[in-house]
């Protein structure tokens, strides 16, 4: 089973400011099938990015992904009052799909 | 628009059983993959099965395999979780969420808003 490890735990940024999330995994993931989610309290999790790098209807461009192999990186270059919030990273491989822990980006 | 309505949620005693549903509308459900996914109170998000659009393949987390059945009937747009010998660490919000086509069924562009399952005693 792939685990997928994201750091840092909690982010504290104010707005206006670049939030960089990271998501390692234990072993090589296929770039089509990383994906991110972010999740506001009590919502659903709303799917962000696809493919490692590309955004899902409707999500503002500010919002970016990037990476292969192990490493992979979410960006909201210039976060919105909005975007403060709980992101997941998640991943699909052999008929098990996998979720990380989680980033809160928190306002500071 | 695409909906996904959960419902069935409830308290059950350890042991016990439920019936989770997810209604769809909004698009063509009988052609698409669709999943389960919980979260614990206060924790992150479990994938728990997946149903292909056909019923033809399904697959379990290993912590529910063996106790929790999906299943779908295409006819009623719906879905359905059936848990039994529920445990105190199924205790959770479940959602239903879309399998992105397009993406290979690797991720989920739809959630309900979620219904809670609360095993207690």
């Amino acid at each position: 089973e792939i685990v997928l490890t994201q750091s840092p735990g909690t982010l504290s940024l104010s707005p206006g400011e670049r939030a960089t999330l990271s998501c390692r995994a234990s072993q090589s993931v296929s770039s089509s099938y990383l994906a991110w989610y972010q999740q506001k309290p009590g919502q659903a999790p709303r799917l962000l990015i696809y493919g490692a790098s590309s955004r899902a209807t409707g999500i503002p461009d500010r919002f970016s992904g990037s990476g292969s192999g192990t490493d992979f990186t979410l960006t909201i270059s210039r976060l919105e009052p909005e975007d403060f919030a709980v992101y997941y990273c998640q991943q699909y491989e052999s008929s098990l799909w996998t979720f990380g822990q989680g980033t809160k980006v928190e306002i500071k | 628009e695409v909906q996904l309505v959960e419902s069935g949620g409830g308290l059950v005693q350890p042991g016990g059983s439920l019936r989770l549903s997810c209604a769809a509308s909004g698009f063509t459900f009988s052609t698409y993959s669709i999943n389960w996914v919980r979260q614990a109170p206060g924790k992150g998000l479990e994938w728990v099965s997946y149903i292909t659009s056909s019923s033809s393949t399904i697959y379990y987390a290993d912590s529910v395999k063996g106790r929790f059945t999906i299943s779908r009937d295409n006819a009623k747009n719906s879905l359905y979780l059936q848990m039994n010998s529920l445990r105190a660490e199924d205790t959770a919000v479940y959602y239903c969420a879309r399998g992105r086509r397009d993406s290979g069924y690797g991720c989920f562009d739809y959630w309900g808003q979620g219904t809670l399952v609360t095993v207690s005693s």
